[in-house]
C-alpha cells in the first residue's frame, strides 16, 4: 500500500527528444505527487508537483501528467538538453502534517546525449 | 547561511566505531528527515523528527540513533558502524502544514564509507 513503483531505471535520450518516467502507486488517500531532481554530488531538488484534482501540470519544459483511476503518474521532458541529465525521483504522500512524509521511487537516471 | 546543511561532507571511518552526522536547518522548520541513498534502493527514510523531541522510525532505522533537542538540529548517530552502512546520507526539512505541499528540502549529503 505504500509503494512507489518508478520506470524505468535508466533512460538515454538524443538531445531535442522527450524524455518520459513513469511512475505507479498504491495508496488511493496519497494526494501530492511531486518529482524531484537530482545532479551527481547534490541533495535532491523539488522540481514539480501536482495534486489529484487536475490530470496535467505544465512548468516550462516539464510536464506531470496524472491518471488518478490508474494511480499513474508520469514525468514528460520536452525538448531533452544535455544539462537535463540528473537523477529522477518521483513521490508520494498524504498532505499536511505527520502524514506528509514522503514515499520515493527508486530513481530514473537520465543521460541526454548531445 | 540560510537553508540546509550538513557535516562533515565526506567521512571514512572503520567497522565498529562510533560516527555522527550532523544536519543543520535554519528555516525553523518542523519536520526533518534523514535519508540514505544507496544504487537500486533510491532514497529510505531512516528516521525523522515532528518537532524537538519528537521523533519516529522510518523504514531503515536498525543500527541508527539520532536525537533532536533544538529545532535547528537533527544529528543522525551510527553507534557502532557496520559495511552495510557504507552510503551517502541526506538530511531534509519541511515546514509542517495542516494542508498544503509537502515541500522538502535537502542537504548536499554526507558520504559515508566504513571499512
Amino acid at each position: 500500500q505504500q509503494q512507489v513503483k518508478q520506470s524505468p531505471q535508466s533512460l538515454i535520450v538524443q538531445k531535442g527528444g522527450i524524455s518520459i518516467i513513469n511512475c505507479a502507486y498504491e495508496n488511493t488517500a496519497f494526494d501530492y505527487f511531486p518529482w524531484y531532481q537530482q545532479f551527481p554530488g547534490k541533495g535532491p531538488a523539488l522540481l514539480i508537483a501536482i495534486r489529484p484534482d487536475v490530470s496535467e501540470k505544465k512548468e516550462g519544459r516539464f510536464t506531470i501528467s496524472f491518471n488518478k483511476s490508474a494511480k499513474q503518474f508520469s514525468l514528460h521532458i520536452m525538448d531533452s538538453q544535455p544539462g537535463d541529465s540528473a537523477t529522477y525521483f518521483c513521490a508520494a504522500s498524504r498532505s499536511g502534517g505527520s502524514q506528509g512524509n514522503l514515499i520515493f521511487g527508486k530513481g530514473t537516471k537520465l543521460s541526454v546525449k548531445p | 547561511d540560510a537553508g540546509i546543511t550538513q557535516s562533515p561532507r565526506y567521512k571514512i571511518t572503520e567497522t565498529g566505531r562510533q560516527v555522527t552526522l550532523m544536519c543543520h536547518q535554519t528555516w525553523s522548520h518542523s519536520y526533518m528527515f534523514w535519508y540514505r541513498q544507496d544504487l537500486g534502493h533510491g532514497l529510505r527514510l531512516i528516521y525523522y523528527s515532528a518537532a524537538a523531541d519528537i521523533t519516529d522510525k522510518g523504514e531503515v532505522p536498525d543500527g541508527y540513533v539520532v536525537s533532536r533537542s533544538k529545532t535547528e538540529n537533527f544529528p543522525l548517530t551510527l553507534e557502532s558502524a557496520t559495511r552495510s552502512q557504507t552510503s551517502v546520507y541526506f538530511c531534509a526539512s519541511r515546514a509542517h502544514r495542516d494542508r498544503g505541499y509537502n515541500e522538502q528540502f535537502f542537504g548536499p549529503g554526507t558520504r559515508l564509507t566504513v571499512l
